[in-house]
């Protein structure tokens, strides 16, 4: 069975630092490209960060662009968000997801974690 | 950005009527288009991609069309599993972007 499994979500202080992870298991996971998507409380869904299959490349929403850092270990079957000086605005719930396609990251989304709520507030 | 407008933002209906949801897109995605559909507390599932082909294990009730800049979800006869909120998304141009979603309720 296909599995995605989110953690390392919180409570964190403004300005503070967050790393979140995503275990995978079920497929290759080295063969397809991974996302983040974020949903704050009540509203819809944003695109945070995508990293290709073999980590070479990754994009990121212009929110987050410069202050989050996604990565992958294909030896640990894991995906991971490093999260820098956090904001109000970043309070969502974090889903794991896997892309549809192996041919480009720009991809829609198969497979979702259950999600890793942070919260960042004073 | 592409931004991706959804409506109605709530549609009241009884099971068995027919929904028709629409999408439109402030520039073409030419038909990288997908529908999720999401029930209180879980998780995003993936309905439609490429506007018009059902993702595996998707009833046929389920059916997307449209191309360009308008596409609609219509889901031919609701069973009480299908009230729920449905999104819509694009991947033509990054960055990836989703609609605001419309709510399907029973009425």
């Amino acid at each position: 069975e296909v599995q995605l499994l989110e953690s390392g979500g919180g409570l964190v202080q403004p300005g503070g630092s967050l790393r979140l992870s995503c275990a995978a298991s079920g497929f290759t996971f080295s063969s397809y490209a991974m996302s983040w998507v974020r949903q704050a409380p009540g509203k819809g869904l944003e695109w945070v960060s995508v990293i290709s299959g073999s980590g070479g490349s990754t994009s990121y929403a212009d929110s987050v662009e410069g202050r989050f850092t996604i990565s992958r270990d294909n030896s640990k079957n894991t995906l991971y968000l490093q999260m820098n000086s956090l904001r109000a605005e970043d309070t969502a719930l974090y889903y794991c997801a896997k892309d549809q396609l192996t041919s480009t990251t720009r991809s829609y989304f198969d497979v979702w974690g259950r999600g890793t709520l942070v919260t960042v507030s004073s | 950005e592409i931004v991706l407008t959804q409506s109605p933002a709530t549609l009241s209906l009884s099971p068995g009527e027919r929904a028709t949801l629409s999408c439109r897109a402030s520039q073409s995605v030419i038909s990288n288009l997908a529908w999720y559909q999401q029930k209180p507390g879980q998780a995003p599932r993936l309905l439609i991609y490429d506007a018009s082909n059902r993702a595996t294990g998707i009833p046929a009730r389920f059916s997307g069309s449209g191309s360009g800049t308008d596409f609609t979800l219509t889901i031919s006869s609701l069973e009480p599993e299908d009230f729920a909120v449905y999104y819509c998304q694009q991947r033509n141009i990054w960055p990836l972007t989703f609609g605001g979603g419309t709510k399907v309720e029973i009425k």
